[in-house]
């Protein structure tokens, strides 16, 4: 069975401290790790893909990057504004997608 | 981008009652719509998966008579909890597949649903 672990579970940041958050995986035959960010009462929202170990992607103060068991989604000098739960969640086979915890972040003025 | 609305984004019910929730895919087709269930502190829990067409794919442990799920078009598909009670209160997001290859999943705002 396909299993996510994120961690930590709740990180507070100062503004502009940059941080890592950490999702830590096993699948059946890897078909994508995708991380969202979800706000308090709305659905996630998408941020990133990941296909295959060393591929990176960025936006804006965000970069994920992806090994064969764990993915990092690192944030460079964050705002008040990127607070929020980020989810971890990996396709396996028959497009099920099976979703992490959460990181909650909270970024501090 | 692919947006998929959803609503009502809050609804009160008394227990007993039915409610339907709706998720259509604004500007692409959606063969294929997902049906989740969030609890505070915990994952995205897959309830159902929703065939245009078909008949939907329930994970274990979910009541097919309790949350029914249709799906008559390629744009819209309905989660009925039917004889709500308290414990069915829960945070309720479709999702459908989008983008190229359909390998992204685009999800609804949610729908808080509260049983009294």
């Amino acid at each position: 069975e396909d299993q996510v672990t994120q961690s930590p579970e709740a990180l507070r940041l100062q503004e502009g401290e940059s941080s890592s958050l950490n999702c830590s995986y096993t699948v059946s035959g890897l078909r994508g790790l995708f991380w969202y960010r979800q706000d308090p009462g709305k659905g996630p929202e998408f941020l990133f893909t990941l296909y295959s170990a060393g591929e990176e992607k960025e936006k804006e103060r965000l970069k994920a990057t992806l090994t064969k068991k764990e993915s990092f989604l690192h944030i460079t000098a964050p705002k008040p504004e990127d607070s929020a739960t980020y989810l971890c969640a990996v396709s396996g086979g028959y497009q099920k997608v099976t979703f992490g915890i959460g990181t909650k972040l909270q970024v501090i003025p | 981008g692919a947006v998929v609305s959803q609503h009502p984004s809050r609804v009160i019910c008394k227990s007993g009652t039915s409610v339907k929730i709706e998720c259509r895919s604004l500007d692409f087709q959606a063969t294929t719509m997902f049906w989740y269930r969030q609890f505070p502190k915990q994952s995205l829990m897959l309830m159902a998966t929703s065939n245009e067409g078909s008949k939907a794919t329930y994970e274990q442990g979910v009541e097919k008579d309790k949350f029914l799920i249709n799906h008559a078009s390629l744009t819209l598909s309905t989660l009925t909890v039917t004889s709500a009670h308290p414990e069915d209160s829960s945070f309720y997001i479709c999702s459908a597949l989008s983008g190229s290859g359909a390998n992204v999943l685009t999800f609804g705002a949610g729908s808080r649903l509260t049983v009294l």
